[in-house]
């Protein structure tokens, strides 16, 4: 089972920042939390992944609260091309090989 | 994405057909993943490979078998499928698959229809 919890949809008004939940209250010490999307029957693209601290890069802001249990993407100007379903991912380990455990994510829907 | 290349992209197949799948990666990796995602469904892990061995079989029916002679390429030979195969199968691939910070690069699936 997948090892973290996201709402199903959201709606954003384009150009607003979109912050997108996740809890993953089970996260251990050295596990990385990786942010990836979906749009329409694509490959995943990579979004972000930290680990404590947060993280920016060209695409979004992630924030990792103090804790680790939950986590916030920040898609900080949303754009119609941002809709797309939003997966949050702790990966689980067994006989020493890392795997993502896909959940359903959050289908973001950005609206004009 | 480019780095992860899938053919063919659309696949009808009867259920008494062989047909395969086939992944190369350009990125220089180690592992690599197959994944299915059936209709209103999250992805599914199916196999994984890293330096060429096989580390993964989640509970894949034998009508499905992988093959990855090599750390760029990675196949997946089908034969007697049934219609709940249908689906779209996604290829992936990362540096180390026992790496603790690696991320995971997808191809753009093959869309499988059997008919």
């Amino acid at each position: 089972d997948a090892k973290t919890t996201q709402p199903p949809s959201m709606d954003c008004a384009e150009g607003r920042a979109a912050n997108l939940p996740c809890n993953h209250s089970t996260i251990s010490g050295n596990e990385y939390v990786y942010w990836y999307r979906q749009i329409h029957s694509q490959g995943p693209q990579y979004i972000i992944h930290g680990l404590k601290n947060n993280e920016t890069n060209e695409m979004a802001s992630l924030i990792i609260t103090e804790d680790r249990k939950s986590s916030t993407l920040i898609l900080p100007h949303a754009t119609l091309r941002d809709t797309a379903v939003y997966y949050c991912i702790v990966r689980v380990v067994t006989s020493g090989t890392y795997k993502y455990i896909f959940g359903t994510g959050t289908r973001l829907k950005v609206l004009a | 994405e480019t780095g992860v290349t899938q053919t063919p992209r659309h696949l009808v197949m009867g259920m008494t057909n062989k047909k395969s799948l086939k992944c190369e990666q350009h990125l220089g990796h180690n592992a690599m993943y197959w994944y299915k995602q059936s209709a209103k469904k999250p992805l599914e892990l199916m196999f994984v490979y890293n330096f060429k061995e096989q580390t993964e079989n989640n509970s894949v029916p034998s009508r499905f078998s992988p093959e990855c002679p090599n750390s760029s390429h990675l196949f997946l030979h089908l034969h007697t499928l049934q219609p709940e195969d249908s689906a779209l199968y996604l290829c992936a691939s990362s540096q180390d698959g026992t790496d603790t910070d690696t991320k995971q690069y997808f191809g753009p699936g093959t869309r499988l229809t059997v008919t």
